[in-house]
């Protein structure tokens, strides 16, 4: 298994708070990914990261911000989380542009 | 733009076969995925198939791309209880840059004893 580990797996926060979501990955793959799955939305792109410090949005990525300041670690963050925010977040590594995405177990998060 | 389309369910017996399928519009895919989900768990790659293959087997999995009709299928033979999960295809062009692949929506396979 591709070595990514999300964390933290669960939590719970109240509407307006910060949170951050962090994975981290051991492969040493140059392309991340943070996707959100809804039902009835399947997955969605929230936002990328193609090297350190190169970020691009997704298609949903109001209300969110990353940060890659090293190969290995990507984060999620929502400024002020919302309870159309609640989710089970994904994030996702790839190692080259011909090569097939490889999953985290996911953060489920919920907002209050 | 482009879109991957795939049924939602299919209910099959034990030891039968399934056959998920998928259709995508852009015909320019060059990689097609079929990814498989349990439950509480992330997406995890089953097999993948280049745009220049009409069929790739693996083991219980067999895949099969007609590029004419945009259409991508996945056959898992002797289909098991522990088959049942969401599958979800994925295409994507090998032109480089960031690579977005598109995801359908699943389909949730469900094997009966």
């Amino acid at each position: 298994d591709a070595g990514i580990t999300q964390s933290p797996r669960h939590k719970v926060t109240e509407t307006g708070t910060p949170v951050t979501l962090r994975c981290h990955q051991t492969e040493n793959h140059r392309y991340m990914y943070w996707y959100r799955q809804d039902p009835g939305h399947g997955l969605r792109l929230i936002h990328y990261s193609y090297g350190v410090k190169d970020t691009d949005k997704g298609e949903v990525s109001d209300g969110y911000s990353v940060s890659r300041s090293k190969t290995e670690d990507f984060l999620l963050t929502l400024e002020s989380a919302t309870s159309s925010q609640t989710s089970v977040y994904f994030c996702a590594i790839r190692e080259g542009y011909n090569q097939p995405q490889h999953f985290g177990d996911g953060t489920r998060l919920s907002i209050l | 733009g482009e879109d991957v389309e795939q049924s939602l369910f299919l209910s099959v017996r034990e030891g039968d076969s399934s056959v998920i399928n998928c259709t995508y519009t852009d015909s320019s895919s060059t990689y097609l995925y079929w990814y498989k989900q349990e439950p509480g768990a992330g997406l995890q790659l089953l097999t993948y198939i280049f745009s220049n293959m009409d069929m790739k087997q693996d083991q219980r999995l067999t895949v099969l791309l007609n590029k004419k009709d945009k259409h991508l299928s996945l056959r898992i033979a002797d289909t098991q209880t522990g088959d049942s999960a969401i599958y979800f295809c994925a295409e994507s062009r090998g032109s480089g840059g960031s690579y977005i692949p598109t995801f359908g929506r699943g389909t949730s396979l469900i094997v009966h004893p």
